[in-house]
């Protein structure tokens, strides 16, 4: 069964400085892992798609990065800033259809 | 554009009580729609998904169901709350257009049982 792993919980890092977040997955039979953020008490907000065939994804400040056979991802974010403090989650969408597997989640905190 | 509802926001039960979440999407047709829990600590748990109307496949046996009587509208029940049952429960969304889809969040219901 697959197991998506997210590595810290938690991470506080002061305004400006740039940060990677990291997410692993022990089966590497995906479709495609997306990243994406939760402000508490919230749902989930969709940041990045990448397809399994791609290495990476952009989206302003966001760079997220897939090595599929090392059943690794990183979600890096350049610049913090206090409005990034949220909880990011990754999740793997695996061959089967329809099933999706989630991490538990880095609890980001940027200090202003 | 897409939009996705789901209410009460919050919710407070007393075991053994019935129970019923609903969730809409609005600006699209035949979305994939799901059910997940977040449980505290735990990340999250599909229940339950539905490819078209009156379609449901559950992920996980518990005294949870859910039905789609409507295209765009997708509910969760159960006849008797467990205290076990206590969590977030998140319905999504996707494109029903095979893989690859990114999934969309409504803000979810935080469900107490007491």
């Amino acid at each position: 069964k697959q197991e998506v792993t997210q590595i810290p919980a938690a991470l506080s890092v002061p305004e400006g400085e740039n940060l990677v977040l990291n997410c692993s997955f022990t089966d590497s039979a995906i479709y495609n892992l997306q990243w994406f953020r939760q402000d508490p008490g919230k749902g989930l907000t969709s940041l990045l798609l990448i397809q399994s065939s791609q290495r990476e994804q952009t989206s302003g400040r966001l760079n997220a990065s897939l090595d599929k056979s090392s059943g690794r991802s990183t979600l890096y974010i350049a610049a913090s800033q206090p409005g990034d403090s949220a909880t990011y989650l990754c999740a793997v969408e695996g061959f089967t259809g329809n099933q999706f597997y989630f991490g538990t989640g880095t609890s980001l905190t940027v200090i202003p | 554009s897409q939009t996705i509802h789901q209410w009460p926001a919050t919710l407070v039960q007393p075991v053994g009580s019935p129970l019923s979440l609903e969730c809409t999407v609005e600006g699209t047709s035949n979305p994939n729609l799901y059910w997940y829990r977040q449980a505290a600590g735990r990340g999250l748990q599909l229940l339950f998904y539905s490819v078209g109307i009156g379609q449901i496949s559950s992920e996980v046996p518990q005294n949870l169901s859910a039905s789609r009587p409507q295209d765009r509208q997708f509910i969760l029940s159960s006849k008797k709350l467990l205290l076990s049952d206590s969590g977030f429960y998140l319905c999504a969304w996707s494109w029903d257009r095979g893989v690859n889809q990114p999934q969309h969040f409504g803000d979810g219901t935080r469900l107490s049982i007491l």
